[in-house]
């Protein structure tokens, strides 16, 4: 069956550095794939999406690549902030599965000033 | 803000007690999709409801049934509550037309803890 692998965290990094977050996935078909970020407390925000292979994904300066011949959708950011830390999850949904969303198990990172 | 509501925000069962949470969708969404998020772990997808049927549904036993009603908003019943049951449970609306499913958006999430 489907299913989305990350990198396991904890991912530490200081204000203003590199971000990557890996994400892998298996799938039957054609999936949409989604980055959700999720802040201490509350609930999942989209992050960003891409529907189909090789569309880029992008918001508040994070940017995640839909690769087909990797299978893989590997979140980056150029320049972290504290605020960006949160737990990050990895998700595809595929229409033959009525569009669920099939989550990895969360990368969480801190960023330190 | 999605514009998703989840009530109540947290509660505590015993048990083998009976739960209810409640869900409403975004304005002028037709789909809700409820998830299980256990602690340190990814949601894991319960069951989706288009237009008041069951849409899909997920690995839970039937304990966990659900409803959705004309207005959109939904409820998740679970019965014989299991320690295994305490985790934080989402719920996210979407819009559902001929051509596929639009994004997931989801409320802030009711917190379980079973006793």
């Amino acid at each position: 069956g489907d299913s989305v692998t990350q990198m396991e965290g904890p991912v530490t990094l200081s204000e203003e550095a590199f971000l990557t977050i890996n994400c892998t996935y298996t799938a039957t078909g054609y999936p949409s794939l989604f980055w959700y970020v999720q802040y201490p407390g509350e609930g999942l925000q989209l992050l960003l999406k891409a529907t189909k292979a090789d569309d880029k994904g992008s918001n508040k300066g994070f940017e995640a690549t839909y690769r087909k011949e990797t299978t893989s959708f590997h979140l980056e950011k150029g320049s972290v902030q504290v605020s960006d830390s949160a737990v990050y999850f990895c998700a595809l949904s595929e229409g033959n599965s009525g569009y669920a969303l099939n989550f990895g198990k969360g990368t969480s990172l801190l960023v330190t000033p | 803000e999605t514009g998703v509501t989840q009530s109540p925000t947290h509660l505590i069962k015993t048990r083998g007690q009976q739960v209810t949470l409640r869900c409403s969708s975004q304005s002028g969404h037709n789909t809700v999709s409820w998830y299980q998020q256990a602690l340190g772990q990814g949601p894991q997808f319960i069951f989706q409801y288009y237009r008041e049927e069951e849409n899909g549904r997920g690995n839970f036993p039937p304990r966990f049934s659900g409803l959705q009603f004309p207005n959109y908003s939904s409820e998740l019943n679970v019965n014989a509550l299991e320690l295994d049951d305490s985790a934080l449970y989402l719920c996210a609306s979407s819009l559902e037309l001929a051509g596929g499913q639009e994004t997931q958006y989801f409320g802030p999430g009711t917190r379980l803890l079973v006793l």
